[in-house]
C-alpha cells in the first residue's frame, strides 16, 4: 500500500526567507503524480504545485519549487521569498497514474507553516 | 479554472435527522467524485468515492447506510448523512479530477455539527 510521510508537524519562516517542507512516500509503482496543497484558514484545498513521476525535471510554480529525488521517495517543497499568505497547512499526496480519476488520492499528515513578520 | 462547489458551506442539524451535502463541478464533467472527512488539525481521511452510474466505493470504516452517496450526473455527487449523531460532526470535502494529468480539484468543504 502507498503512504505518505510528513515528518514536520510544524514549520516556521521569516517573511522573505526560504523554507523548505519535506515529504517521503512509499509505493511499488513506477508512474504516478505528487501533489503539494495548500490548506489556509479558510480550508479550501488549493493546489500548490504538480509532478510527474516520469519527468526527472523539477516542477516549478513562481515563488514554489519541489526537489523530487524519485529512487529516494522524497518530495521536497521549497518557498522562496515567504510571504504572510503562504501560511497554511501544507499537503503533500500521491496518486497512482492511469485509470482516468478512478485512482485515490493519498494525503500526508500535513506541516503547518508559520510565516513571521 | 476548474471549479467544484459544495452546498451547504455549514448546517447545523438536531441528533437524529439526515442531512445532505451536495458537490458540484461546475465547468467539468466528473464520472469520479471523492468525499473525505476532516477533522480538526488532521488530514483529510478519504470515506468513499462516489461513481456516476453505479454504487459508491466506501473505505474500510465507513458505514456505507450511514453515509449514503448518490452520483446522479456527471456534475453532481451527494452525500447524505443519516441519523446524524453529535460524533458526525466534522468537515466534509469533496473532490473531483479533472483532465489528463488527475489533478484533483476541491470543494469549500461543508461544516456540519450535530447538537
Amino acid at each position: 500500500a502507498q503512504t505518505v510521510t510528513q515528518s514536520q508537524p510544524e514549520m516556521s519562516v521569516q517573511e522573505a526567507e526560504t523554507v523548505t517542507l519535506s515529504c517521503t512516500y512509499d509505493t511499488s509503482e513506477s508512474d504516478y503524480y505528487l501533489f503539494w496543497y495548500k490548506q489556509p484558514p479558510s480550508r479550501q484545498m488549493i493546489l500548490v504545485i504538480r509532478q510527474e513521476a516520469y519527468k526527472q525535471q523539477n516542477a516549478t510554480e513562481n515563488r514554489f519549487s519541489v526537489n523530487f529525488q524519485k529512487a529516494a521517495k522524497s518530495f521536497s517543497l521549497k518557498i522562496s521569498d515567504s510571504q504572510l499568505g503562504d501560511a497554511a497547512m501544507y499537503f503533500c499526496a500521491y496518486r497512482r497514474h492511469g485509470n482516468t480519476g478512478g485512482f485515490k488520492t493519498i494525503f500526508g499528515a500535513g506541516t503547518r507553516l508559520f510565516v513571521k513578520a | 479554472g476548474a471549479v467544484v462547489s459544495q452546498h451547504p458551506s455549514r448546517v447545523i442539524c438536531k441528533s437524529g435527522t439526515s442531512v445532505k451535502i451536495e458537490c458540484r463541478s461546475l465547468d467539468f464533467q466528473a464520472t469520479t467524485m471523492f468525499w473525505y472527512r476532516q477533522f480538526p488539525k488532521q488530514s483529510l481521511m478519504l470515506m468513499a468515492t462516489s461513481n456516476e452510474g453505479s454504487k459508491a466505493t466506501y473505505e474500510q470504516g465507513v458505514e456505507k447506510d450511514k453515509f449514503l452517496i448518490n452520483h446522479a450526473s456527471l456534475t453532481l455527487s451527494t452525500l447524505t448523512v443519516t441519523s446524524a449523531h453529535p460524533e458526525d460532526s466534522s468537515f466534509y470535502i469533496c473532490s473531483a479530477p479533472m483532465g489528463q494529468q488527475e489533478t484533483q480539484y476541491f470543494g469549500p468543504g461543508t461544516r456540519l455539527l450535530v447538537l
